[in-house]
């Protein structure tokens, strides 16, 4: 089983549509919880970070879950230029924090 | 304000070649990373290094080394290259002690890399 899960879509959804993405970890040890957001050829690059109390930014909100060990990523009124795909990452306790990145989970947005 | 550089951007090799893929970054970064990304993989960590000096493996090291030459320079050096190892290649960088944004990576361009 690996590390970090998504459900690696596509999510197909008209502009102005509400989409959700899920994205489940196996270490109950992690201990910092990223979004990131990757063009198509492209390098991935912060979207947000996920915080335990949740946390939104403009028409993005992130969730936490401990006990069930996911994170969620919530995206209202979307964009034609939200179509991308998008990357939740982990990070383990101590040190450098490597980064596990789960497989990506691919938004297209139509008109 | 260049970031994160990694060179060659693209690069054909032969069973069994070996080559050098270069990256640097010019934010005095302690950490560093290089990753690869495949479909339905996503991206996974070759090797990294917290600071200068230091390199440790991380999920998939096997046929890689790395070299971290000084603070900013990290490479990733293919010493037989296999068609396992067509992939796209993800430098990256962390600044593990400024607390603002030590939790940010930032990667380079990618370096497109198929081996025939």
């Amino acid at each position: 089983r690996k590390e970090v899960e998504q459900d690696p879509g596509p999510f197909n959804v008209p502009e102005g549509a509400t989409v959700a993405f899920n994205c489940t970890y196996s270490n109950s040890a992690s201990q910092s919880f990223f979004w990131y957001r990757q063009d198509c050829r492209k390098e991935p690059k912060l979207l947000m970070s996920v915080y335990s109390s949740g946390n939104e930014d403009g028409r993005f909100t992130a969730q936490l879950n401990r006990a069930s060990q996911y994170i969620s990523l919530l995206i209202r009124d979307s964009k034609l230029s939200d179509s991308a795909t998008y990357l939740c990452a982990v990070s383990r306790s101590g040190g450098y924090n490597k980064l596990i990145f789960g497989a990506g989970t691919r938004l297209a947005v139509h008109p | 304000n260049a970031g994160v550089t990694q060179t060659p951007k693209f690069q054909v090799l032969k069973t069994g070649q070996s080559m050098t893929l270069q990256c640097a970054q010019d934010m005095n970064h302690n950490s560093m990373y290089w990753y690869r990304q495949d479909p339905g993989m996503g991206l996974r960590l070759i090797y990294y290094s917290a600071s200068e000096g230091t390199t440790d493996k991380g999920e998939v090291p096997n046929g890689y080394n790395v070299s971290r030459l000084n603070k900013r320079e990290f490479s990733l050096r293919l010493e037989s290259a296999a068609p396992s190892q067509t992939s796209v290649y993800f430098c990256a960088s962390r600044d593990r002690n400024n607390p603002l944004s030590g939790n940010t990576i930032y990667f380079g361009e990618g370096s497109w890399l198929t081996v025939v």
